[in-house]
């Protein structure tokens, strides 16, 4: 199985901040890589799919990258309805999610 | 815009089996792949499995001795039986579209609790 590891587990952070999350998976996934924005309550968003491509409708402020092992998930300006928790989820083989990441205001 | 909705029982008993129906709006469940996950309250995401409308189905090596998956494509409807479930399979559930490897979109989720 392929174990996903994201970090920080939870962060604190202010609006208009820089944010980077990071997700590491036990082996070599290629761009099988998803990422996912989920707020209380709610199901899980697609936000970026094969490691850095836009979901329709989501803001240009994220972005993702990396390829192989090691990824990141981007806010380049934090907006208030953007704390919530984020996952990472890999498709190379019997998908898997990382622990998630929480964001939270400072 | 597609849209999806899960069903079913929110109680179980121990040892029994958790029966959830998801129905598809809005689009043909047809040609696609259909997915569960589950999510126990205050944790992660665990993928259960996957069925494509022939009846073909992928299930999570960790839950596969337990876990079925079907497919009503004239109701635009498919289903999950999760067999001897314990209080660890209390879980929120979600039915999602799963195309290239991505689940979107997702239903709002159904609470089903493991009690006696």
């Amino acid at each position: 199985d392929i174990q996903m590891t994201q970090s920080p587990s939870s962060l604190s952070a202010s609006v208009g901040d820089r944010v980077t999350i990071t997700c590491r998976a036990s082996q070599s996934i290629s761009s099988y890589l998803n990422w996912y924005q989920q707020k209380p309550g709610k199901a899980p968003k697609l936000l970026i799919y094969a490691a850095s491509s836009l979901q329709s409708g989501v803001p240009s402020r994220f972005s993702g990258s990396g390829s192989g092992t090691d990824f990141t998930l981007t806010i380049s300006s934090l907006q208030p309805e953007d704390f919530a928790t984020y996952y990472c989820q890999q498709s190379y083989s019997t998908h898997s999610f990382g622990q998630g990441t929480k964001l939270e205001i400072k | 815009q597609v849209q999806l909705q899960e069903s079913g029982p929110g109680l179980v008993k121990p040892s029994e089996t958790l029966s959830l129906t998801c129905t598809v709006s809005g689009g043909s469940i047809s040609s696609y792949y259909w997915s569960w996950i589950r999510q126990p309250a205050g944790k992660g995401l665990e993928w259960i499995g996957r069925i494509y409308t022939s009846g073909s189905t992928n299930y999570n090596p960790s839950l596969k001795s337990r876990v079925t998956m079907s497919v009503d494509t004239s109701k635009n409807q498919f289903s999950l039986k999760l067999s001897s479930v314990t209080a660890a399979d209390t879980a929120v559930y979600y039915c999602a579209s799963h195309r290239y490897g991505t689940f979107d979109p997702w239903g709002q989720g159904t609470l089903v609790t493991v009690s006696s």
